[in-house]
C-alpha cells in the first residue's frame, strides 16, 4: 500500500513555464488538499476537494488550478510559474474533511 | 473564516523538561483540533487530536487540552527527548460549512541533550 504519493520529488523550473504537480492516493479518501510550505508561514492551503468532481479555493489560490476527475488523483497546475511560487508543496488526503489528514512526501519546486 | 494563532514560534528546552505549545482559534463552531509533528525534511504526521466533546486526551508522554469557552487548546509533552525536536502544527476544523482546516504557523521545538 503506497498511501499518498507525489511527483516529482523536486523540480527546477524557468519562470513562465507551465508545470503540473501530481498527487495520487490509494486510501479511497474523499477529501484532498494542496498546501505550500514556506519558512515562517506554516502550511497554507492552496486548493481543496471534498469529493471527486468538486474543488474549492483555499487561502492562496492565485496562479494555481486543480481538478478532481476521480477519487485517487488531485493534480495541481501552475499555468505560468513565477519566482514567488518557489516553495515546498504538500498534497494531503482525509477520509472526511474534518478528520486526520495524511500528507504526501512533498515536492520541492524552484522557479528561476 | 477561522483564524488560528500558535505560540511560541520557537521553544528550546533541556532533555527531560516539559514543553507546552498553545493555540487559539476564532470560530466557536470548530470542533476538531489535531496536532501534527514535522521532522526536518519530512512530511507532517498526526500525533494526537481532540474533538470538542472532551476536554483532555493523553497518549503516553503527549497530552492535549481543550478549553472551548476560551477557544484555546494546548499540546503538552512531558519528559522531552532529543527525538521530540521538530516543528509542531496545530489546526482547527469543523463539521458543516466549508470544512476547510486552518493551521497555525508552527512551533519549532528544540530539545537539548
Amino acid at each position: 500500500i503506497a498511501g499518498i504519493t507525489q511527483a516529482p520529488t523536486s523540480q527546477i523550473l524557468a519562470a513562465g513555464r507551465r508545470m503540473t504537480l501530481r498527487c495520487t492516493q490509494d486510501m479511497r479518501h474523499n477529501a484532498m488538499y494542496w498546501y505550500r510550505q514556506d519558512l515562517g508561514l506554516g502550511l497554507r492551503l492552496i486548493h481543496y476537494s471534498n469529493t471527486a468532481g468538486t474543488t474549492g479555493k483555499g487561502e492562496v489560490p492565485d496562479g494555481y488550478s486543480v481538478s478532481r476527475a476521480n477519487t485517487d488523483d488531485f493534480p495541481l497546475t501552475l499555468a505560468s510559474a513565477v519566482p514567488s511560487q518557489t516553495s515546498v508543496y504538500f498534497c494531503a488526503s482525509s477520509d472526511f474533511p474534518y478528520n486526520e489528514q495524511f500528507f504526501g512526501p512533498g515536492t520541492r519546486l524552484t522557479v528561476l | 473564516g477561522e483564524n488560528v494563532e500558535q505560540h511560541p514560534s520557537t521553544l528550546s528546552v533541556q532533555e527531560g523538561d516539559s514543553a507546552v505549545i498553545k493555540c487559539t482559534y476564532s470560530d466557536s463552531a470548530s470542533n476538531y483540533f489535531p496536532w501534527y509533528k514535522q521532522e526536518l525534511g519530512k512530511r507532517p504526521q498526526l500525533i494526537i487530536d481532540i474533538r470538542s466533546n472532551v476536554g483532555e486526551k493523553k497518549d503516553q508522554r503527549i497530552a492535549v487540552t481543550l478549553n472551548k469557552t476560551a477557544k484555546h487548546f494546548s499540546l503538552h509533552i512531558t519528559e522531552t527527548q532529543p527525538e521530540d525536536s521538530a516543528v509542531y502544527f496545530c489546526a482547527a476544523s469543523r463539521t458543516g460549512g466549508s470544512y476547510i482546516p486552518t493551521f497555525g504557523r508552527g512551533t519549532s521545538l528544540i530539545v537539548h541533550p
